[in-house]
């Protein structure tokens, strides 16, 4: 089975800093994604890659930016955490030319 | 604009009997429509798929219909079981759009014993 790993399931961080949430899938996907999902509101995008070194703007990436240094990871980065990025970050990865995405367990960040 | 719509937040049913969840969409570009399956403090799993080319899959007790004309989609959970009380999403992609996702708001099912 694919496995798409989120390296932290709770996390609790101060206003102003910098988060790094990491991603890693083990088959050798080409396509990974960011996606929050907020009460109401469903998933958002917030980045996407389809390539190392690729990446592509979501629906909603401001104060956010992304990393894919290799294939199989994925990081997104909140550059200065505030309150209204506190949510639950699910990343996916999906083989190219196929549709459906493989979830990790996500991330629930608070930032106080 | 939301392009994929769930306009039921929630919805309650009794067990063994049919749960049906629509999804709307307005993007007509959109070819091939998902449903996913998410547990509180989970990622979500996929549960079914179908291409714009048929109008019905089945897989077990979980079927999704299509109907095109309408830009609708439903899917029926028969017989419907405690274990299936999660948040289902609805979720569509267009050709071209390297795949790209987007999902409704997410429809909350509780299946009561």
């Amino acid at each position: 089975d694919v496995k798409v790993t989120q390296s932290s399931r709770y996390l609790v961080k101060r206003t102003g800093e910098k988060v790094f949430l990491e991603c890693v899938q083990d088959m050798d996907h080409e396509n990974m994604f960011w996606y929050r999902q907020d009460p109401g509101l469903g998933l958002r995008l917030i980045y996407f890659s389809y390539d190392v070194k690729m990446k592509e703007k979501g629906d909603i990436p401001e104060g956010y930016s992304v990393s894919r240094e290799k294939k199989e990871r994925f990081s997104l980065i909140l550059e200065s955490a505030s309150t209204n990025q506190t949510s639950m970050y699910l990343c996916a990865s999906s083989l190219a030319g196929y549709s459906g995405y493989t979830f990790g367990s996500g991330t629930r960040l608070t930032v106080v | 604009d939301q392009q994929v719509k769930q306009n039921s937040p929630s919805l309650s049913v009794q067990e063994g009997r049919i749960s049906i969840l629509n999804c709307d969409y307005t993007n007509s570009m959109f070819d091939y429509f998902l449903w996913y399956k998410k547990y509180p403090a989970e990622g979500p799993t996929f549960l079914i798929s179908i291409s714009s080319i048929k109008d019905k899959n089945e897989d077990g007790r979980f079927t999704v219909f299509l109907n095109k004309s309408a830009k609708h989609l439903s899917l029926h959970i028969v017989p419907s079981q405690p274990g299936d009380s999660a948040v289902y999403f609805c979720a569509a992609s267009a050709e071209g759009s390297n795949y790209k996702l987007t999902f409704g708001k997410g429809t909350l099912l509780t299946v009561n014993p």
